[in-house]
């Protein structure tokens, strides 16, 4: 496809379970982006790469929250023993190398735990 | 550090009337300024941004921004609305030092009134 894609769009998971949420960036987007809204709020920054390297983690807010990417291309963001206080939309967004180049945004994932 | 203040988390304009979204930032260093739209059940898509040369910046579906240094603002514009404008607006600064991260104001809801 054209845009970036997330997977699921909806997940709903019991307090406690792991999800894994996957972000298929635009094809040739070297930087991949990961952000969280929760409701009412704009996107907070949680993590980025830049081709299969995790550059900056330091909007994962606890060790629960881990992302990887492995080859360059896919990314997962994945959290561990999910709370109630997880629940928001995840977005994912992609980049072209360079300095002014806007970046992408994927439809989101939003992940309810119950 | 960077942050992003929108006065205002809902405008309800006439069809045909003005549109005037406010922003403000502050940032340590020269920001890239954005405003990206958000339509129900859509991704992020961004309307303009500015990163060097001219401070007005033209965006798409008629909208355009003028980056004020002296205000640290970046007010969107729109002279008539449309009742597809009718959607949630983001004001977002990433500081180009920093891995192009982007701060996220809280958004502005948009009705349109016909």
């Amino acid at each position: 496809g054209a845009g970036v894609s997330q997977s699921p769009r909806y997940k709903v998971t019991k307090r406690g379970q792991d999800v894994a949420l996957r972000c298929d960036p635009i094809s040739g987007h070297v930087s991949l982006y990961w952000y969280r809204q929760a409701l009412g709020q704009g996107p907070e920054f949680l993590t980025y790469f830049n081709y299969e390297a995790q550059q900056d983690k330091s909007g994962l807010p606890n060790d629960r929250f881990s992302a990887e990417r492995p080859e360059g291309s896919i990314s997962t963001l994945t959290i561990q023993r999910t709370e109630q206080r997880d629940s928001a939309m995840y977005r994912c967004a992609s980049k072209l190398a360079g300095a002014y180049n806007e970046q992408f945004f994927g439809p989101g994932t939003r992940l309810t735990v119950l | 550090a960077q942050s992003v203040t929108q006065l205002g988390s809902h405008v309800s304009v006439s069809e045909g009337a003005l549109v005037l979204l406010r922003c403000n930032y502050s940032s340590s260093v020269p920001p890239y300024l954005f405003w990206y739209v958000q339509y129900p059940n859509q991704g992020l898509q961004l309307l303009l941004k500015y990163t060097t040369g001219a401070t007005l910046v033209k965006g798409i579906n008629g909208f355009e921004a003028e980056f004020k240094k002296s205000e640290t603002s970046f007010h969107l514009t729109k002279p008539s609305a449309h009742m597809s404008d009718a959607a949630e607006y983001f004001c977002a600064v990433s500081d180009p030092s920093n891995d192009y991260k982007l701060s996220f104001g809280a958004g502005t809801t948009v009705t349109v009134r016909a």
